[in-house]
């Protein structure tokens, strides 16, 4: 059974750093690109960042680059974001999710985690 | 401002079929990327409903299906159950922004 677990999430105040974590088992993690996606509360889903098997290619929406960075242990089925200057607008669900692509555009997200809650305020 | 455009809302008596659609433009869509849709419960995660435009995962009833035309896409859920009412969001990915991208959901009730 595919599973996909994040943590981390929680209360932080503008400008603070958190690290989400998401722990993956039942599939060959290291065979497959992984993605954050993200839920507002009460809105639609974006996508925020993709990594790649070995972690040498990272793509990032433009509204996190240079404060979020997404990396992977493949040796430990791990799948991480650093998130730093934190902002009142980066609140929201964060869900990893496994990609099926054959090429570094396009493809879809298979399979998700239950999500972990980021709440950035003063 | 979604990149990809659903409507915000669609209804149905159970037994009936309805149709989301998500437009998009030469640069996602009309690009000749798939469209992938989604479906997320109350309370739950995105689950994956159709990929590739119109494939459905295993255990994805047949009821649900989706099709793809030019810079346009929709999905179709026949047989309304009460189940089905969910938020559904269309997927693809968009050269021109070099992102993935989707739709601004559609809340499905059933009747």
């Amino acid at each position: 059974e595919v599973q996909l677990v994040e943590s981390g999430g929680g209360l932080v105040q503008p400008g603070g750093s958190l690290r989400l974590s998401c722990a993956v088992s039942g599939f060959t993690f290291s065979s497959y690109w992984m993605t954050w996606v993200r839920q507002a509360p009460g809105k639609g889903l974006e996508w925020v960042a993709n990594i790649k098997q070995d972690g040498s290619e990272k793509y990032y929406v433009d509204s996190v680059k240079g404060r979020f960075t997404i990396s992977r242990d493949n040796a430990d089925n791990s799948l991480y974001l650093q998130m730093n200057s934190l902002r009142a607008e980066d609140t929201a669900v964060y869900y990893c999710a496994r990609r099926i692509a054959e090429t570094a555009t396009g493809g879809h997200f298979q399979d998700w985690g239950q999500g972990t809650l980021v709440t950035v305020s003063s | 401002q979604s990149v990809l455009t659903q409507p915000p809302s669609v209804s149905g008596a159970p037994g009936q079929r309805v149709t989301i659609s998500c437009t998009g433009s030469s640069s996602n869509i009309g690009a000749r990327y798939n469209v992938h849709w989604y479906q997320q419960l109350p309370g739950t995660a995105p689950k994956l409903l159709i990929f590739g435009n119109n494939n459905r995962p295993s255990g994805v009833p047949d009821r649900f299906s989706g099709s793809k035309s030019g810079t346009s896409a929709s999905l179709a859920i026949t047989g309304l159950r009460t189940a089905d009412e969910a938020d559904y969001y269309c997927q693809s990915y968009d050269i021109s922004l070099r992102v993935w991208v989707f739709g601004g959901g559609t809340k499905l009730t059933v009747l």
